[in-house]
């Protein structure tokens, strides 16, 4: 069975770093294409951040792009994104979200977890 | 990136079928063939409907079915039961590793 579990969401500042993380487990982490999906308070799902099975390209949304990365360790089966610069809009619930065939739709995603930015 | 345009909300008694529109552009929907349903309980993790348009991943009842026109994308949830009440929402692929949600459609199930 596939389970993504997310953690590292928390209380953070405006204008501060945290780092989520994402253990992967019950696939072969490393022969599928992982993304970040994030849900803000009242809103809709939305795409953040893609990473390639080798970790070697990545790519990120207008909204996040210069304060996100998103990386991987496929000897850990781990995903992880980097947030600097947070801001008040990126409240929001954090997915971990594993790819089906050729990143054209997401098949498993975690529980989420949650990012408060706020002084 | 901006997000495809779903209604707020749709509606329908037992038994009864409804169909939730997905419009984007030339660019996500109507470029590729890969658009992806998802039904979102909230607090729970969302759950993959449909994919490639029309695709049932194993475990999904046939009552979920998927259609494209254009640059205009449907989900069509026959014979509802009151377990269907959630959370839609459509994605597509936007090509160059980008994926595109729709804002989410709340069904009630009446």
């Amino acid at each position: 069975e596939v389970q993504l579990l997310e953690s590292g969401g928390a209380l953070v500042q405006p204008g501060g770093s945290l780092r989520l993380s994402c253990a992967a487990s019950g696939f072969t982490f490393s022969s599928f294409e992982m993304n970040w999906v994030r849900q803000a308070p009242g809103k809709g799902l939305e795409w953040i951040a893609y990473i390639s099975i080798s970790g070697s390209t990545i790519n990120h949304a207008d909204s996040v792009k210069g304060r996100f990365i998103i990386s991987r360790d496929n000897a850990r089966d781990s995903l992880y994104l980097q947030m600097n610069s947070l801001r008040a809009e990126d409240t929001a619930v954090y997915y971990c979200t594993k790819s089906g065939s050729w990143n054209y739709y997401i098949d498993h995603w975690g529980q989420g977890t949650l990012v408060t930015v706020s002084s | 990136q901006s997000a495809l345009t779903q209604p707020r909300s749709v509606s329908g008694s037992p038994g009864q079928s409804v169909t939730i529109s997905c419009t984007g552009t030339s660019s996500d929907v109507g470029a590729y063939n890969y658009v992806s349903w998802y039904q979102h309980h909230p607090g729970k993790a969302p759950k993959l409907m449909i994919y490639d348009v029309t695709k049932w991943p194993s475990g999904v009842p046939d009552r979920f079915s998927g259609s494209k026109s254009g640059n205009t994308a449907s989900l069509t949830i026959s014979g509802l039961q009151a377990e269907d009440e959630a959370d839609y929402y459509c994605c597509s692929y936007a090509g160059r590793y980008t994926l595109v949600f729709g804002g989410g459609t709340k069904l009630t199930v009446l």
